[in-house]
């Protein structure tokens, strides 16, 4: 298996663009997360989906801020405008439920800078 | 909502010596789980802990999750400069019934050859 895909691995924008990133999770697993890290901030849940239906997004910093499953195999997060403080390595983690461990596969990560 | 600390925040040893990072959790979990992030990667999950006061080694590494299941520590053993990372806890509130983990801030450990 591949692992998680997320795509692009790096984007620059300026502020008041629109950035959608993509998350591809592993064949089979039914639950998926997006996290935001930062210095500041550390590792942050956004928001994560059960069988691609949003379960939590109390994380999700803002209205700017939206994030998609039509389903099973992709997923996006976008924001709409960004600006510089969204500046962060955003990961996109999968997991089985129910699995043995339920660990959290996480993707590669999308390096993101606002000018 | 639940909160997970964890302390050091950063810590520095010479290659050879000991480590250990301490989590704790305002709420009593039903797991904890720990993970790696080596610099510029991504978070790699190491172990699960789930029944109070288990002890679980991963050669030069000892995870123990707490009596009342509320907090956990990891410890290495003669670390190496492959130990060079950020680890983190990451606790399942025994309360949620759901399959989200909340993860504690991280220790970065630098290892000075």
């Amino acid at each position: 298996d591949a692992g998680v895909i997320q795509s692009p691995r790096h984007e620059v924008t300026e502020m008041g663009q629109e950035v959608t990133l993509r998350c591809k999770p592993i064949s089979g697993h039914n639950s998926l997360f997006w996290y935001r890290q930062t210095m500041m901030r550390g590792l942050e849940l956004l928001i994560y989906f059960n069988n691609n239906v949003p379960i939590d997004d109390s994380g999700m910093p803002e209205d700017r801020f939206s994030a998609k499953m039509p389903n099973a195999s992709f997923s996006t997060l976008k924001i709409q405008p960004s600006e510089p403080r969204d500046s962060a390595v955003y990961f996109c983690a999968s997991s089985l439920a129910g699995g043995r461990w339920n660990e959290q596969f996480f993707g590669p990560g999308t390096r993101l800078t606002v000018l | 909502g639940q909160q997970v600390m964890q302390i050091p925040q950063y810590q520095h040893v010479q290659e050879g010596e000991d480590f250990t990072t301490y989590c704790n959790s305002s709420t009593t979990l039903s797991n904890i789980q720990w993970y790696k992030q080596r610099p510029g990667g991504h978070p790699v999950f190491l172990i699960q802990l789930v029944k109070s006061g288990e002890v679980k080694k991963q050669k030069r590494l000892t995870f123990q999750f707490g009596e009342a299941k509320k907090n956990s520590s990891l410890h290495i053993t003669a670390t190496q400069t492959t130990d060079v990372g950020t680890y983190f806890c990451a606790g399942r509130d025994s309360n949620n019934a759901g399959n989200m983990l909340t993860f504690g801030g991280g220790t970065r450990l630098m290892v000075k050859p």
